[in-house]
């Protein structure tokens, strides 16, 4: 089945950095989510990118759907400690059910 | 302004034990979702009702079952829960044939001792 790839893992920064993390497919994608999830919470949806090259932010928040469709990358700008969650993309699969398939998730940490 | 509304928010069960996960949405949607979260594994879809009077298979069914109760309602449940389905488990929903994504509820967070 379809799979999504997300990347890096794990990563800590200090307030104020940039962060950037990635989420690869072997498969295209039609449309491209990433959403945040506080701890105890669920996920919350950040950006919506539905074109390949598309980019679109929120904020401090900038996404990308990839050239290929095959990918999609999230920046966080001058990173603040309410930053801290996990960070999941998901793609729409293109078996027509409009399901979307998660990646393992990023979890950030950012140290004040 | 409820939005996804999960219950039990936390709950232990014994191996063997049955229980249902309640699920409501008050945003008229059409499609309804189950999901389990794992450390290290994402979300993974358990079941889905793509419209009232619908259920499909997910990636990860075995050992669940769902009722599309209503518009608003789609439970899970575990007849014999085992140690190998504590997880917690979301709900979400969205409207039908769109690419809007998900509403997820809060979870639930299910340990089967």
């Amino acid at each position: 089945g379809q799979q999504l790839n997300q990347s890096p893992q794990s990563m800590f920064i200090q307030e104020g950095e940039d962060v950037s993390m990635n989420c690869t497919s072997s498969s295209i994608f039609n449309t491209w989510l990433w959403y945040k999830q506080d701890p105890g919470e669920g996920p919350v949806l950040l950006i919506a990118l539905y074109k390949a090259g598309e980019l679109t932010s929120n904020g401090r928040l900038t996404a990308q759907f990839g050239i290929t469709r095959k990918d999609s990358f999230l920046n966080i700008s001058a990173s603040i400690p309410s930053d801290v969650g996990i960070y999941f993309c998901a793609g729409l699969s293109t078996s027509g059910t409009y399901k979307y398939i998660f990646g393992t998730g990023t979890r950030l940490k950012v140290l004040a | 302004n409820a939005g996804v509304t999960q219950t039990p928010k936390f709950q232990v069960l014994k191996t063997g034990q049955s229980m249902t996960l309640q699920c409501a949405q008050d945003m008229n949607h059409n499609s309804m979702y189950w999901y389990r979260q794992d450390p290290g594994m994402g979300l993974r879809l358990i079941y889905y009702s793509a419209s009232e009077g619908t259920t499909d298979k997910g990636e990860v069914p075995n050992g669940y079952n769902v009722s599309r109760l209503n518009k608003r309602e789609f439970s899970l449940r575990l007849e014999s829960a085992a140690p190998s389905q504590t997880s917690v488990y979301f709900c979400a929903s969205s409207r039908q044939g769109t690419n809007y994504g998900y509403t997820f509820g809060s979870g639930t967070r299910l340990t089967v001792v």
